[in-house]
């Protein structure tokens, strides 16, 4: 019954691999969400999608690339990994891209050796 | 830039004490002004947000205090217990439109039995 749930939960790879991150939630929600929490625990939003649709693109190398195959699902997929995307990764979302409560998963610790 | 600072970075507080935590704003757009905690190995939630036409809201033992002339906004957790330990976010965004919520630094709140 989680209402959004990311998967895996822990991730250890190698500088240069490419991997994915999957997040799914079972709210009815329009808009999910990537956001990316540093080692000093910032929160900075990545993506935003609204019905499968890109409406957040903030400045983010675009060896990140989010993909909506429908919209209960928002997956993140990272190409040639660096040291730097070391990171928790969170998926959230929201009953509309107006709606103000977004609800998070439990994030995706990544770790890039 | 950042647009939210939030202090302090950390906060010890006896049990049924007082934690203050301050954020401040440079954005005068935002409109959307709410506060998230979370707990070590969880995803952030939604703890109480606050539009700026008012001054102050109060859900339970947990209040926003919103000065909108100083771009300052802060959140009150009266009785502190031990179970409140742990990090809150202040955060902000335009009440309208795509949600991009600009978070704060971050506050690691311990509570001491």
């Amino acid at each position: 019954d989680t209402a959004v749930s990311q998967t895996p939960k822990y991730l250890v790879t190698q500088m240069g691999n490419d991997k994915s991150i999957k997040c799914e939630q079972n709210l009815g929600h329009d808009t999910m969400y990537w956001y990316k929490q540093d080692s000093k625990k910032f929160l900075k939003i990545m993506f935003s999608y609204n019905n499968k649709e890109l409406i957040i693109n903030e400045t983010v190398p675009n060896r990140f690339s989010p993909k909506s195959p429908d919209k209960a699902h928002l997956n993140l997929h990272i190409n040639s990994l660096e040291l730097g995307d070391s990171a928790v990764y969170f998926c959230a979302s929201s009953l509309g891209q107006g709606s103000l409560e977004q609800f998070f998963g439990p994030g995706t610790r990544l770790t890039v050796l | 830039q950042q647009q939210v600072k939030q202090s302090p970075q950390s906060l010890i507080v006896q049990k049924g004490g007082i934690s203050i935590i301050n954020c401040a704003y440079e954005n005068t757009a935002f409109d959307y002004f709410p506060w998230y905690q979370q707990f070590p190995g969880k995803g952030p939630a939604l703890l109480i947000a606050i539009r700026p036409d008012v001054s102050e809201k109060k859900e339970g033992r947990f209040t926003i205090s919103f000065n909108k002339s100083a771009k300052q906004f802060s959140l009150h957790i009266m009785d502190s217990q031990p179970g409140d330990s742990a990090t809150y976010f202040c955060a902000a965004s335009r009440g309208q439109g795509a949600q991009k919520l600009v978070f704060g630094q971050g506050t690691r709140l311990t509570i001491n039995p």
